[in-house]
């Protein structure tokens, strides 16, 4: 079956402009959930999404940052007036909300802003 | 909280040489334990986890991991690697009661010839 797709691929963007990443979930996957891999590190987990609610939003950097999502579908992360410092991947994963507990994640978002 | 650390943030190493990618972690409650690999330009791929039961995981690829509870670690061996092992390898931990994934700072393998 289908995994877990991310889009854009690529983004470049001028700083102080907004964008929106989007990911598709593994049909099914009840969760969602977001990262952030600046070069050369790991990943920073963002938010997570329980259905179309998200109780732990812990990770977000800041208020330019804010995420929804459709259902048990969909998610759109967005970035408001966006800053150098926000150039990096960005990497959705879904799962099942049960053992094995499982995240699958997709390709990933490269932003860059310049 | 949680955290993790990847000790070696390079290994460089020999085809058909064995390669051990050490992870430590720390946790006040019980874990879910994970090991990740990410290819050039690629996402995550799961290679192995550790939930409960037998201490020794083995995963694709060849990879295995032994869980330590009183190290309080999760290293990752495999016997032989191949050039197409060259890749970033991740450890992450999850409470047992949580959902998020908390990632080590990852290890850079480069296998060579």
């Amino acid at each position: 079956g289908a995994g877990v797709s991310q889009s854009p691929s690529n983004k470049v963007t001028e700083k102080g402009k907004d964008v929106e990443l989007r990911c598709d979930p593994i049909s099914g996957h009840t969760a969602l959930y977001w990262y952030r891999q600046r070069l050369g590190q790991g990943l920073e987990f963002l938010i997570y999404f329980q259905g179309n609610s998200a109780p732990d939003k812990s990770g977000l950097p800041s208020d330019r940052f804010s995420a929804e999502r459709t259902g048990e579908s969909v998610s759109t992360l967005t970035i408001q007036r966006t800053q150098q410092e926000d150039s990096a991947v960005y990497l959705c994963a879904s799962s099942l909300s049960m053992p094995p507990y499982e995240q699958y994640f997709g390709p990933g978002t490269r932003l860059t802003v310049t | 909280a949680q955290s993790v650390t990847q000790l070696d943030s390079q290994v460089p190493v020999f085809e058909e040489a064995p390669v051990e990618l050490r992870c430590n972690y720390s946790s006040s409650v019980s874990v879910y334990l994970f090991w990740y690999v990410q290819y050039p330009n690629q996402g995550l791929q799961l290679l192995l986890k550790y939930l409960s039961g037998s201490t020794l995981v083995k995963g694709i690829n060849g990879f295995e991991a032994e869980f330590n509870k009183s190290q309080t670690s999760f290293h990752l061996r495999k016997p032989s690697v191949h050039i197409s092992d060259t890749a970033e390898y991740f450890c992450a931990v999850k409470e047992a009661a949580g959902n998020k994934l908390t990632f080590g700072g990852g290890t850079r393998v480069l296998v060579k010839p």
